[in-house]
């Protein structure tokens, strides 16, 4: 199964309107982390924004915010008022487990394709 | 404050040749990562070192891949022989590596190299 699932190949939003990017994930461990990255064309990976498994508040940074819902497992992005420097692939990601060593891998969605209309 | 530094940003190379890449990690992070990045396989863990110790090569695709990490500032990625097939983006990403393995450990991506092998 995976791990984490990101269903929207791509999608189109105008200039200054909001826009929802669906990742859900699955893990039975009750601590995790969930982030977000983003993947502009000219390749590098940023990261957006972080939620812990226990984080009580949704995170936000600045124009972007995740909306966590712990019970149905989703950790959709919300860019608001969006740019076309917005344009670009969006990556989820969950850490979850823990080794010995306390290493805790990474999983990555597929990506979402964001495209701003001016 | 320095990113994660990557060299080369690209590679053009033919096949059999050896590649290598390299990969200077945040000053204090303690724990990198490399990644390869393709169409067909998305983002893929190839190995992880934490305090310059290999920790998980679970990922390294073959024999022809090998990784070190000589120092806290610096690892190299080396394929030898190259094939066609390893063309790809290779990241290099780094983290705090927290003891006891804190969910919120970011990883901070450089800004890749793309290989091409011909």
């Amino acid at each position: 199964a995976q791990k984490i699932t990101q269903t929207q190949p791509g999608m189109f939003v105008q200039e200054k309107e909001a826009v929802t990017l669906d990742c859900t994930y699955d893990t039975s461990d009750q601590s995790y982390g969930l982030f977000w990255y983003k993947q502009p064309s000219s390749g590098e990976m940023i990261f957006l924004i972080y939620q812990g498994s226990y984080d009580e508040q949704n995170a936000t940074e600045g124009r972007y915010s995740l909306n966590f819902q712990k019970a149905r497992k989703s950790a959709n992005l919300v860019i608001s008022a969006s740019q076309l420097g917005d344009s670009a692939m969006y990556f989820c990601a969950m850490r979850e487990g823990r080794s010995a060593g306390g290493y805790q891998k990474v999983t990555f969605g597929t990506g979402t394709k964001l495209q701003v209309i001016p | 404050d320095a990113g994660v530094i990557q060299s080369p940003r690209h590679e053009v190379t033919e096949m059999g040749q050896e590649v290598t890449l390299r990969c200077k990690p945040i000053s204090g992070h303690n724990s990198l990562f490399w990644y390869r990045q393709t169409m067909m396989r998305g983002l893929e863990l190839l190995i992880y070192f934490n305090n310059n110790v290999p920790i998980d090569d679970s990922g390294m695709p073959e024999d022809r891949f090998s990784a070190k990490m000589p120092n806290a500032s610096f690892s190299t990625l080396k394929i030898q022989p190259s094939e066609p097939r390893d063309s790809a983006v290779y990241f290099c990403a780094s983290s705090t590596g927290l003891a006891g393995g804190s969910a919120k450990n970011i990883q901070y991506f450089g800004a890749g190299t793309r290989l091409s092998v011909l």
